[in-house]
This record gives structure tokens, sequence and C-alpha cells, in this order.
């Protein structure tokens, strides 16, 4: 019973390298999320996936890209990492909008960039 | 202004007492309101679900809603060390697929 599943754990990049958080869910559920959460600021989010095959800018989209690979897949590409983009990395899923689904989260990616 | 407001606390507290957590907003749309209990280096888990007004409880756990005020409450009875962790409120208005956060407060509880 897995829930929504992150990879990486932790991950320390240079300014200008590039990477992939991954996340996976196995509760059938329609919409993914990613948020960064930092001290004093709360969880803040970046892009989310009502669906398969859509993708939307959340409150903080610059500088990341998303893609939906499948309904159980959603990852987070950080093209040219950034000192501003320290922060810890979290996964969402949920049923969708309907009635106010509520999220479940995975466990973070815990990202420095020096 | 936010649209979602909450004390980062810390709030410390004894074991055994009643702690209530507390946060405002704006948005007079948000009928979804949930509270999700943070511990340290893990992801948030909902532990409240609220739908409009009113009162749910569960267990030591009550969510209070005033929608009049634009004020939500969590109470927490006979707390427990087991308890200290960062809570945030969330809520979101009906056919979104956002919910707004509050920044979190965080409660320790001491034996």
């Amino acid at each position: 019973n897995a829930g929504v599943t992150q990879t990486p754990k932790f991950q320390v990049l240079k300014t200008g390298q590039s990477m992939t958080l991954q996340c996976a869910q196995d509760m059938n559920h329609n919409s993914m999320y990613w948020y960064r959460q930092d001290p004093g600021m709360g969880l803040r989010l970046i892009y989310y996936s009502a669906s398969e095959g859509t993708t939307d800018k959340g409150e903080v989209p610059n500088g990341y890209n998303v893609s939906r690979l499948n309904k159980r897949e959603f990852s987070l590409r950080l093209e040219s990492a950034a000192p501003s983009q320290t922060s810890v990395y979290f996964c969402a899923s949920s049923f969708g909008t309907v009635n106010g689904s509520p999220l479940h989260f995975g466990n973070g990616t815990r990202l420095t960039v020096t | 202004q936010k649209e979602v407001e909450q004390d980062p606390g810390p709030l410390s507290v004894p074991e055994g007492a009643i702690v209530s957590l507390n946060c405002t907003y704006s948005n007079s749309a948000f009928q979804y309101f949930m509270w999700y209990r943070q511990y340290s280096r893990k992801g948030p888990e909902l532990l409240m679900y609220t739908y409009s007004s009113g009162n749910k409880e569960d267990g030591r756990f009550t969510a209070q809603v005033d929608k009049s005020s634009k004020y939500i409450s969590l109470f927490i009875r006979d707390s427990q060390p087991s308890d200290s962790a960062t809570y945030l409120c969330a809520m979101s208005a009906q056919n979104t697929d956002k919910l707004i956060f509050g920044t979190g407060t965080r409660l320790q509880v001491f034996p």
C-alpha cells in the first residue's frame, strides 16, 4: 500500500545542472500536483495535472517543466537549476475537483542547489 | 494579504492540554476545509475534512468552521507528545483543482 512514491529522497545539484523528480501513485487518482515547501512560505503549487494528458501552471511555475507520463506518473524537471530552487518538493494526488477531493502527499524530495 | 492566514507558532504546551489551532481566510467561495498534520521530514497527511460550516469530531480532534467569520479551528483534547508536528489548514472552492494552504503552525507537546 505505497500511496504516493517520490524519488529521489535527497539530491544535491550544482547551479546549471538539470534533473527530473519522479512521482508515482497507486490510488487510481485522476489529478496530480507538484508543490514546493519553504520556511515561512508554506506549500506553493508549481504545476498540476487534472487528468492524464493535461497540465497547468500553478503559483510558481518558472524554471520548471512537467510531464504527465500516464495516469500513475507525474514528473517534474528542472532544466537549469538555480540556488532559489533549493527546497523540499512534494508530489500529491487526488480524485480530482469533484467535492473538494483531499490531496494525498508523498514524503518529499529534499533538493539543495549550490 | 494572503488568502489564508495561519500563525506559524511555535506553540508549546504540556501533555494533556487542550490545543487550539486557527486559520482565517478571505475568499468567501471556499467550501471545503481540511487540516493536515506534517511530521518532521514527512509529507502532510490528511487529519480532518469538513464541508461548509459546522463541527466535526474524530477522537481527540474537533474541526470547526465559521464561514460568517471566515475562521476555522482545530481543537486537540488531551494532547500527547506524539501530536508534536506542524499543522496546516487548507481550503478550496467548489469545482476547482486548487487547494490553498496556510503556512502551518508548529506544535510541540512536552511530557
